[in-house]
């Protein structure tokens, strides 16, 4: 029963190019939730998706950050044209269809995106 | 807008010293507590949560925190230090109850233990 599975777990990438960040829920969850994590400090959400919608994505930056999250396949963060403060720790998390609010999220290990 | 504030950003105890971490929270509604740790470079494991009924929660590896309405807190809790709980804590809220949410993160407590 694997977890939320998230790949790549570190990545480089110079400024300028594109970074895509995949998350694969646990088995039978099909919510999902993108966090950022800047060095020295908490989780700041920045969307939340169900399968083929974005529900919230009220903490997305407005330019060069997308997310989707597919009928077939994970959950897709792209950013675009990556600038160095985009070099962060980006969590996933996955939560059931129904009451996941009150069970906490399971998170992923991360992808740890550092942009030279 | 709710808040959560995690009084001290580094926390130092002694092998087998009380471990308090402190967390308050700001909400017009009484949310859903929780309190997660990190390992380096690792994801983040739920330690507990609150959602209702009992006020004093038991979670994994011998922590509790208990929810205090009254002073708005959520402090975690463990009796005894070990070397193992060297990580760093976050304490989440979730305002909302039966439906998506997104987690409110503290700015977190990295714990340091030491002989």
């Amino acid at each position: 029963n694997a977890g939320v599975m998230q790949n790549p777990r570190h990545l480089v990438r110079r400024r300028g190019q594109e970074a895509r960040l995949r998350c694969s829920p646990m088995k039978g969850h099909s919510h999902v939730y993108w966090y950022r994590q800047l060095p020295e400090e908490g989780l700041k959400f920045m969307v939340y998706l169900q399968k083929e919608n974005i529900i919230d994505e009220s903490g997305m930056p407005k330019e060069r950050f997308s997310a989707e999250f597919p009928k077939e396949g994970p959950s897709i963060l792209r950013i675009q044209q990556v600038v160095r403060g985009d070099s962060a720790a980006y969590f996933c998390a996955s939560s059931p269809p129904s009451r996941g609010n009150d069970y906490g999220y399971t998170f992923g290990s991360g992808t740890r995106l550092t942009v030279v | 807008a709710q808040s959560v504030t995690q009084l001290g950003s580094h926390v130092s105890v002694s092998e087998g010293a009380l471990v308090l971490l402190r967390c308050n929270y700001s909400s017009s509604v009484p949310p859903y507590l929780f309190w997660y740790v990190q390992y380096p470079n690792q994801g983040l494991q739920l330690l507990l949560k609150y959602t209702t009924g009992a006020t004093l929660v038991k979670g994994i590896n011998g922590f509790e925190a208990e929810f205090k309405k009254s002073e708005t807190s959520f402090h975690l809790t463990k009796p005894s230090a070990h070397m193992s709980d060297a990580a760093e804590y976050f304490c989440a809220v979730s305002p909302l109850s039966g439906g998506y949410n997104k987690l409110i993160f503290g700015a977190g407590t990295r714990l340091a233990v030491h002989p």
